[in-house]
């Protein structure tokens, strides 16, 4: 199994670009979710689903978007892209109750 | 609401030194909860969770006691190594459809 896998490790977006943050997992987990980490903020909630074509807001989900098309992928999408979306990006999924996360994607917007 | 506050970091101790990393919580129903670890560079790895009042959790020398009377999930190690030098964070969930709720993470530097 790969576990949680997130593309690209590395991003530079110009303020106004728009890009998709992929995230795969084949550990056919329904519950997937996406959370930003900033310093001294900890980790933030920004969408999750609990299986396809269902999705939620978390904590911080203005200036992002998602779908669920099918239980492996959960993609989210800056449509817009902010300096203040420069943050680090974790995608997780679980299994009862315990979480697994992907490795990070780290974007930089100027 | 859901919250869980853990320790102010930064929190510095020489190698071989005793370990305690407070967390307590506020939750609507009965949580479960976790000790998450992020090395530098990396993703969150789960440390150790409990499911239960009175359950302890234990890995890699770490030990945590879900206490519901105080709602407290401390972090505990008896000698720590350079190698635990990451942040780590304590969470809950109140079942597996729900989101997971993180402290604000607390980091550790340890020098040898």
């Amino acid at each position: 199994n790969a576990g949680v896998t997130q593309t690209p490790k590395f991003q530079v977006l110009k303020t106004g670009q728009s890009m998709t943050l992929q995230c795969a997992q084949d550990m056919n987990h329904e519950y997937m979710s996406w959370y930003r980490q900033d310093p001294g903020m900890g980790l933030r909630l920004i969408h999750y689903s609990v299986g396809a074509g269902i999705t939620d807001q978390g904590e911080v989900p203005n200036g992002y978007n998602v779908s669920r098309s099918t239980t492996e992928d959960f993609p989210l999408r800056l449509l817009s892209a902010a300096p203040s979306q420069t943050s680090v990006y974790f995608c997780a999924s679980s299994e009862q109750e315990t979480q697994y996360f992907g490795p990070g994607t780290r974007l930089l917007v100027l | 609401g859901n919250s869980v506050t853990q320790m102010e970091g930064p929190v510095t101790l020489s190698e071989e030194a005793f370990l305690t990393i407070n967390c307590t919580y506020t939750a609507t129903g009965y949580p479960s909860l976790f000790w998450y670890v992020q090395y530098p560079g990396e993703g969150l790895q789960l440390l150790l969770k409990a499911t239960k009042a009175d359950d302890k959790g234990s890995n890699k020398g770490f030990e945590a006691t879900y206490r519901k009377e105080t709602t407290s999930f401390h972090l505990e190690k008896g000698s720590v190594q350079v190698s635990d030098s990451a942040v780590y964070f304590c969470a809950l969930r109140i079942s597996g459809n729900t989101p997971l709720v993180f402290g604000k993470g607390t980091r550790l530097s340890v020098i040898a």
